[in-house]
């Protein structure tokens, strides 16, 4: 059983609607990721945040959104999507800055652009 | 910039050991992780090494660590057919993230 919960599970929308991803981690961590998996691509950091503040924005388009309200919450909105965004996204924590501890992964929401 | 390579594939025979292999160009790596990704599910933490070190062994997992060629492997011993997955390799350069490799889908042949 993973320490950090992601919700939901598989999410299908159309290029106009708008969705929010949801997670939440139970590990104390301060950190918390943001990556999307598409097929034969390494794993893409699209943001950070520690102790509720984005310290990352990997480039990432303006249509996704994140939200962090506290260490144990992250929410990634998304809106006006394209096919190509169609991806797994995975959340992680970890105990923050100046540390090297690993991350600990979600097991993702498939989202499915149509 | 911090680029990590493996090989996509892997194939073995339940019973034989299985050697997963990573390259990486960052020699200021602090920490050196293996990841398992079975179908569906996020990335399951399953061993790391510290820079300083060049061996470590966690029951049948062993990792090796050529820090001089900036190599890591992952060698899974008594392979079953519950270790078909993915395995990323990931480096931790200090700055809080990790930098992954593309994976290696190993595939146990019963």
């Amino acid at each position: 059983e993973t320490g950090v919960t992601q919700t939901p599970r598989h999410l299908v929308m159309g290029m106009t609607n708008k969705k929010s991803l949801k997670c939440e981690q139970h590990l104390g961590h301060n950190a918390m990721y943001w990556y999307k998996q598409s097929a034969k691509k390494p794993l893409e950091l699209m943001f950070v945040y520690n102790f509720k503040e984005q310290t990352e924005n990997n480039s990432v388009p303006s249509r996704f959104s994140p939200e962090c309200p506290n260490s144990s919450h992250l929410f990634l909105h998304l809106h006006t999507l394209q096919p190509e965004d169609s991806a797994l996204y995975l959340c992680a924590s970890s105990q923050g800055p100046g540390s090297d501890s690993p991350l600990h992964f979600g097991n993702g929401t498939r989202l499915t652009v149509t | 910039g911090e680029d990590v390579e493996q090989s996509l594939f892997l194939s073995v025979r339940e019973g034989d050991s299985s050697v997963i292999n990573c390259t990486y160009t960052d020699s200021s790596s602090t920490y050196l992780y293996w990841y398992k990704q079975e179908p569906g599910a996020g990335l399951q933490l399953l061993t790391y090494i510290f820079s300083n070190m060049d061996m470590k062994q966690d029951q049948r997992l062993t990792v090796l660590l050529n820090k001089k060629d900036k190599h890591l492997s992952l060698r899974i011993a008594d392979t079953q057919t519950g270790d078909s997955a993915i395995y990323f390799c990931a480096e931790n350069t200090g700055a809080n993230n990790l930098f992954f490799g593309t994976g290696t889908r190993l595939t146990v042949i019963p």
